[in-house]
C-alpha cells in the first residue's frame, strides 16, 4: 500500500538533472515531496493535489498524473545542497476507513558531487 | 513560535519495558501521525489520528499504542510486545492530511 519510489539512489555531478518517480496502486488525492538530511527531520518541498498540476520550487519541480497514479520530481541543474533522501508521501481518495492516511515511499538517496 | 516538539531526543530502554514517546504541537492541526524509520526502509506509518479521541492503525501498529485526548498531544507507547523497537521515531501533524505535514525532530529509541 505504500507508494513505490524509483530509483533507490542516484549520483549526480553539480549541474546535472535527475528524475525521481513515485507510483501508487490506489487512486490518489494528494502527493507530497520531502527531503531529509541524515539524522534530521524531513523538510517539505511541495504538495500536489488531485487535478494533475505541476509545481515548482526553485529548480525543483514536480508533476502529478492522477490517471496513472504517479508523480515525478525533477531536480534541474543540481546543486550540492540537493543531496539527501527524497520521499514521496501519498494520501489516497478518502473513504470511510482510509481518510488522511499519509504514507511514504522508501525514499531515493541523492548524492550530488562537485 | 508554532511547531511540533518531540521528546526526548534519545531514549534507552531495557528489554521488556514499555516506554512512551511524547509529541506536542501548537499549530492547531487536526491530523497527527507517528512514523518509524529504519535504515533504508523509509517512513512507515504506525498510527494516525484525524480528530481528538479517534485514531487508526497504520501499516505497522503491532506492539504500539497511542492516545489522542487533546488536540495538541499524540503520545506513542512502545510496548514490550514490539519485537524490534530500536528505531528513529518521527511525529508529524497537518491540516486534515491535505496540506504539508510538519515533522518533529524525532526520537531515537535504543533497546539495551
Amino acid at each position: 500500500q505504500q507508494p513505490v519510489q524509483s530509483p533507490q539512489a542516484v549520483i549526480l555531478r553539480e549541474g546535472e538533472d535527475a528524475v525521481i518517480n513515485c507510483s501508487s496502486s490506489k487512486a490518489l488525492y494528494s502527493v507530497h515531496w520531502y527531503r531529509q538530511k541524515h539524522g534530521e527531520a524531513p523538510v517539505f518541498l511541495m504538495i500536489l493535489l488531485k487535478g494533475g498540476e505541476q509545481k515548482g520550487h526553485e529548480k525543483i519541480s514536480a508533476s502529478f498524473n492522477e490517471k496513472k497514479q504517479q508523480s515525478s520530481l525533477y531536480l534541474t541543474a543540481s546543486q550540492l545542497s540537493y543531496s539527501g533522501t527524497y520521499f514521496c508521501g501519498t494520501d489516497t481518495i478518502p473513504t470511510t476507513d482510509s481518510w488522511g492516511k499519509l504514507q511514504f515511499g522508501a525514499g531515493t538517496q541523492v548524492v550530488v558531487t562537485p | 513560535d508554532g511547531g511540533i516538539t518531540q521528546s526526548p531526543k534519545y531514549l534507552f530502554r531495557k528489554e521488556g519495558q514499555n516506554v512512551t514517546l511524547s509529541c506536542e504541537q501548537n499549530l492547531n492541526h487536526d491530523a497527527m501521525y507517528w512514523y518509524r524509520q529504519d535504515p533504508g526502509q523509509g517512513l512507515r506509518l504506525i498510527y494516525y489520528s484525524q480528530i481528538v479521541n479517534d485514531f487508526q492503525k497504520g501499516d505497522i501498529a503491532e506492539g504500539y499504542s497511542v492516545s489522542r485526548e487533546k488536540k495538541e498531544s499524540f503520545p506513542l507507547t512502545v510496548t514490550s510486545a514490539q519485537k524490534n523497537p530500536t528505531a528513529f521515531y518521527l511525529c508529524a501533524s497537518s491540516i486534515r492530511g491535505v496540506t504539508e505535514a510538519f515533522f518533529g525532530q524525532g526520537t531515537r529509541l535504543t533497546v539495551v
